[in-house]
């Protein structure tokens, strides 16, 4: 099956910096990868999302990227503000199941 | 809010308890889905619900016992738990079964003692 695996588990940056989240996955039929973002005792929440045919997203301050030959995708959040503190998790949907692997989160702290 | 609920938001129970958590969503999805969540770990697919029928069970122990009576509704029966399951369980929708991107509920943070 499929494995996510997320980097760093811990980031804390400074307000106005530049923040990037890593994940790999192993499936290389996998063609979908959404990023979901966890503030604390809340849900997780679709943010942003990716498809294979693409290699490059943008939504305002935050980008994903997808390298389906190296089999990674990245999360990039620019000019950070402390409500971006929150968990972020990556995740890759391999063709068969149609379900989704989560990668183990990353706790983003961005301090004024 | 998103239109999926859950209750209770906190559960104690001790490990000859029998309780059920409750999901409900309102946005007219096919699909739902129960999450376990512990700490320093991914997020676990448990269980999977199209059309009100089971499509995949991820060798859950059978002290976890789902049930989905209808579309808006799905529930997580729990009994003879043991301390190691405590963690944050969520339930999610989506469209379809197919569909990918997942809507979710708050959780219920359960503590096993």
């Amino acid at each position: 099956g499929e494995n996510v695996e997320q980097h760093p588990s811990t980031l804390s940056v400074q307000e106005g910096d530049s923040a990037v989240i890593k994940c790999t996955y192993s499936d290389s039929a996998s063609n979908y990868f959404p990023w979901y973002k966890q503030e604390l005792g809340k849900r997780p929440q679709l943010i942003i999302d990716i498809r294979s045919n693409v290699g490059e997203k943008k939504d305002q301050r935050i980008a994903v990227t997808l390298n389906k030959t190296a089999k990674h995708f990245s999360l990039h959040i620019t000019e950070t503000q402390p409500e971006d503190s929150a968990v972020y998790f990556c995740a890759a949907n391999p063709i068969a199941g149609n379900m989704l692997t989560f990668g183990g989160g990353t706790r983003l702290m961005v301090k004024p | 809010e998103t239109g999926v609920t859950q209750t209770p938001r906190h559960l104690v129970m001790g490990m000859t308890n029998k309780k059920s958590l409750k999901c409900e969503q309102h946005l007219g999805h096919n699909a739902m889905y129960w999450y376990k969540q512990s700490a320093k770990k991914p997020l676990e697919l448990m269980f999977v619900y199209s059309l009100e029928e089971r499509v995949e069970n991820n060798s859950v122990p059978s002290r976890f016992s789902p049930e989905c009576p209808n579309s808006s509704h799905l529930f997580l029966h729990l009994h003879t738990l043991q301390p190691e399951d405590s963690a944050l369980y969520l339930c999610a929708s989506s469209q379809d079964w197919g569909t990918i991107e997942a809507f979710f509920g708050q959780g219920t943070r359960l503590t096993v003692v």
